[in-house]
């Protein structure tokens, strides 16, 4: 299987930081990797794919780079709203697997 | 606009089964992949399984083959997760998610469903 690792697991912001997570791949994934982010008992939303490419109606603060087994996650200029839990997940083989996820909270 | 709602979580005890539906709406269903992911209590998300549009592939993650299936009714525009011989470590909310690939081969996850709790317990 696939392990994604996600760093850091949380960190502390504020309104208009840049934040980047960062995601690691256990072997080659290309650019098989998808970004969602998920607020407290809510479904999961889906950001990215294909590691840069930005779902319909997202912000373009959300921005994603990386290819083969290492990846970011960049938000520029923090939002409110962007605070949530954010996990990648691979999609290039089976089983699917995600990373365990980075709490972005409030400084 | 996509909307996908499931049905028929709820407690069970250990060894029981249950079964969740998933009915999809504003979009083509039997166009996209289809699959499940769960979340146990505080932890992160899991990939259970996916099924390509027309059925013929399926997918599970290691800890729920032989116990779940994935089956969908493109004609009730409908995906289901059979959950047999269900463990305490099943206890999750599983969410159903559209994959935004209508090709042969499944992507990623595009839309999510809001959720349905299974708890497992005596």
């Amino acid at each position: 299987d696939i392990q994604m690792t996600q760093s850091p697991s949380s960190l502390s912001a504020s309104v208009g930081d840049t934040v980047t997570i960062t995601c690691r791949a256990s072997q080659d994934i290309s650019s098989w990797l998808a970004w969602y982010q998920q607020k407290p008992e809510k479904a999961p939303k889906s950001l990215i794919y294909f590691a840069s490419t930005l779902q319909s109606g997202v912000p373009s603060r959300f921005s994603g780079s990386g290819s083969g087994t290492d990846f970011t996650l960049t938000i520029t200029g923090l939002q409110p709203e962007d605070f949530a839990t954010y996990y990648c997940q691979q999609y290039k083989n089976y089983p699917r697997t995600f990373g365990g996820g980075t709490k972005v909270e409030i400084k | 606009e996509v909307q996908l709602m499931e049905s028929g979580g709820g407690l069970v005890q250990p060894g029981g089964s249950l079964r969740l539906s998933c009915a999809a709406s504003g979009f083509t269903f039997s166009s996209n992949w289809m699959g499940w992911v769960r979340q146990a209590p505080g932890k992160g998300l899991e990939w259970v399984a996916n099924i390509k549009h027309d059925g013929s592939e399926k997918y599970f993650v290691d800890s729920v083959k032989g116990r779940f299936t994935i089956s969908r009714d493109n004609a009730r525009n409908s995906l289901y997760l059979q959950m047999n011989s269900l463990r305490a470590e099943d206890t999750a909310v599983y969410f159903c998610a559209r994959d935004l690939s209508t090709d042969n081969w499944s992507h990623c996850f595009d839309y999510w469903g809001q959720g349905a709790l299974v708890t497992v317990s005596s």
